[in-house]
C-alpha cells in the first residue's frame, strides 16, 4: 500500500468553475504525478513534481496548473473547467530508492464531470 | 517521441482459454523500460511487471507470462487458463531513460479490455 489518497473521488461541476483535486501521500516520496484517463487514450501525463515547489508540465498540461507546497500534497487545479476536462484523474507516486525508472503506484482516481 | 500501441481494444474469451495481449512500442532510446498494469472493474491501477531493455528473457509469474522481443519492438502479455477475475483493462507502458527531473514519465498505450466469461 503506497498510502495515496485522492480527494474528492467524485465531482460534478459546471463549465467555467474552478476545480481543485488533491493528492495526499503518507510516505513523503519525492516524485508525484497527475495523469488523466480517457477511453482510447490510456493514461496521459498532465503535470509532475520532483520536490516541494518543483513541478513541470507533461503531455497534456493546457488548462491545468499544479502546486506542491508540502511533500505530502500535490494539488491539481482546473482554473476554469471545460467539458473536455471530463475525465478520471489519477495521482501517482514513485517510491524513493526504486531508481529513476521505478514503477509508479497510483491512487484510486477522481472522476470529474464538467457539465 | 515514444509511443505505445495496443491494437486490441477488446478481447473476449471463455474461462480456461489462454489469451495474449499485444503491445508494440516505439522509442529512439537504447535504454528503456516496459511495464504492464491491470485495471479491474473497481478502477484502481495495479502494477504487474517492469522490464528493462537489456533483459529479453521471458518472465513467468503463475498464470501470467511476458514475451519481450526487441527485434519486433513488442512486449506481449499472456494469461494461461484465464479466469473470470482476470477481467480487466490492461495497460502497457514505456519509459525512456533518463529525464533527470521527471523521474519516470510513463507513456501508456490505449489499453485492452479483457472479458473472461464463465
Amino acid at each position: 500500500d503506497a498510502g495515496i489518497t485522492q480527494s474528492p473521488r467524485h465531482k460534478v461541476t459546471e463549465t467555467g468553475t474552478p476545480v481543485t483535486l488533491r493528492c495526499h501521500q503518507t510516505e513523503n516520496h519525492r516524485y508525484m504525478y497527475w495523469y488523466r484517463q480517457d477511453p482510447g487514450h490510456g493514461l496521459r501525463l498532465i503535470h509532475y513534481s520532483y520536490g516541494v515547489k518543483d513541478t513541470d508540465k507533461g503531455e497534456v498540461s493546457d488548462g491545468y496548473s499544479v502546486s506542491r507546497s508540502k511533500t505530502e500534497d500535490f494539488l491539481l487545479t482546473l482554473e476554469s473547467a471545460t467539458s473536455s476536462q471530463t475525465s478520471v484523474y489519477f495521482c501517482a507516486i514513485r517510491e524513493d530508492g526504486t531508481g529513476e525508472t521505478g514503477e509508479l503506484f497510483f491512487g484510486e482516481g477522481s472522476r470529474l464531470t464538467v457539465l | 517521441a515514444q509511443k505505445v500501441t495496443q491494437a486490441q481494444t477488446e478481447i473476449s474469451v471463455v474461462e480456461k482459454e489462454d489469451v495474449t495481449l499485444d503491445c508494440v512500442y516505439e522509442t529512439r532510446d537504447t535504454t528503456y523500460y516496459l511495464f504492464w498494469y491491470k485495471q479491474p472493474p473497481s478502477g484502481e491501477l495495479v502494477f504487474l511487471i517492469r522490464r528493462n531493455s537489456f533483459d529479453e528473457q521471458n518472465e513467468i509469474s503463475g498464470r501470467y507470462s511476458w514475451n519481450f522481443q526487441k527485434s519486433t519492438s513488442s512486449f506481449n502479455f499472456t494469461i494461461t487458463a484465464s479466469q473470470v477475475v482476470d477481467s480487466a483493462v490492461y495497460f502497457c507502458a514505456l519509459s525512456e531513460a533518463l529525464n533527470n527531473n521527471a523521474g519516470n514519465m510513463l507513456t501508456f498505450g490505449g489499453g485492452t479490455r479483457l472479458m473472461v466469461k464463465p
